[in-house]
């Protein structure tokens, strides 16, 4: 049972353009969510977040936007740079839970 | 600022054969976990650990045993590897909360692991 989920392993951009990655969960107990970012044979590496209580959270050129009564949180990057080629996973945690559930995962592509 | 530091980054096993993932940190964190992960399947919990002689099962634990008598290591076990442990593993610390919080998890650069 995914409780959290990425429908699309892969997207492509081409670079200046907007990237919009989605996610989807099912587990209304989750009150943060997080973004990874990971490149091929390195670990992942944290983002940004956002806790439930808002519903927009950015930092410089990424921004993630959560959707409660959806259940669906996404990741913008404005402009996309080449650099930000990777696999991005998207998180989620619920309070006392001790854990994080991830997602599968969707590699992106900036095509320059 | 070594942080969260995987050995071997490579390993192949025999189906049947034990071996010792290690995973050690240099930043004074409590929580520590392990995960694999697939294609398709993402990254899936192991086993985690939120301080020195306590530890905990994941989503995936079977096949696998942890221990914790350090606050700075946790290493996994194997005790008899199958083809289907194949993965890339991942160990990953925080201060606390397993990760959410304001304490983002720190992952190392994963052990991939090949079990024929």
């Amino acid at each position: 049972d995914q409780q959290v989920k990425q429908n699309s392993p892969s997207l492509s951009v081409q670079e200046g353009r907007i990237s919009i990655l989605n996610c989807d969960y099912t587990n209304s107990m989750f009150d943060y969510f997080l973004w990874y970012k990971k490149y091929p044979a390195e670990g992942p590496t944290f983002l940004i977040s956002i806790s439930s209580i808002k519903d927009k959270n950015e930092d410089g050129r990424f921004t993630v936007f959560l959707n409660k009564s959806a259940k669906h949180l996404s990741l913008h990057i404005v402009p996309s740079q080449p650099g930000d080629s990777a696999v991005y996973f998207c998180a989620a945690s619920a309070k006392g839970a001790q854990k994080l559930v991830f997602g599968q995962g969707t590699r992106l592509t900036i095509n320059p | 600022n070594a942080g969260v530091t995987q050995t071997p980054k490579f390993q192949v096993l025999k189906t049947g054969q034990s071996m010792t993932l290690q995973c050690a940190q240099d930043m004074n964190h409590e929580y520590m976990s392990w995960y694999r992960q697939d294609p398709g399947m993402g990254l899936r919990l192991i086993h985690y650990s939120v301080g020195a002689g306590i530890t905990d099962q994941g989503e995936v634990p079977n096949g696998y045993n942890v221990s914790r008598s350090t606050t700075e290591d946790f290493p996994l076990r194997l005790l008899s590897a199958a083809p289907s442990q194949t993965s890339v593993y991942f160990c990953a610390s925080s201060f606390s909360t397993g990760g959410s919080y304001n304490s983002p998890l720190h992952f190392g650069n994963g052990t991939r692991l090949t079990v024929t």
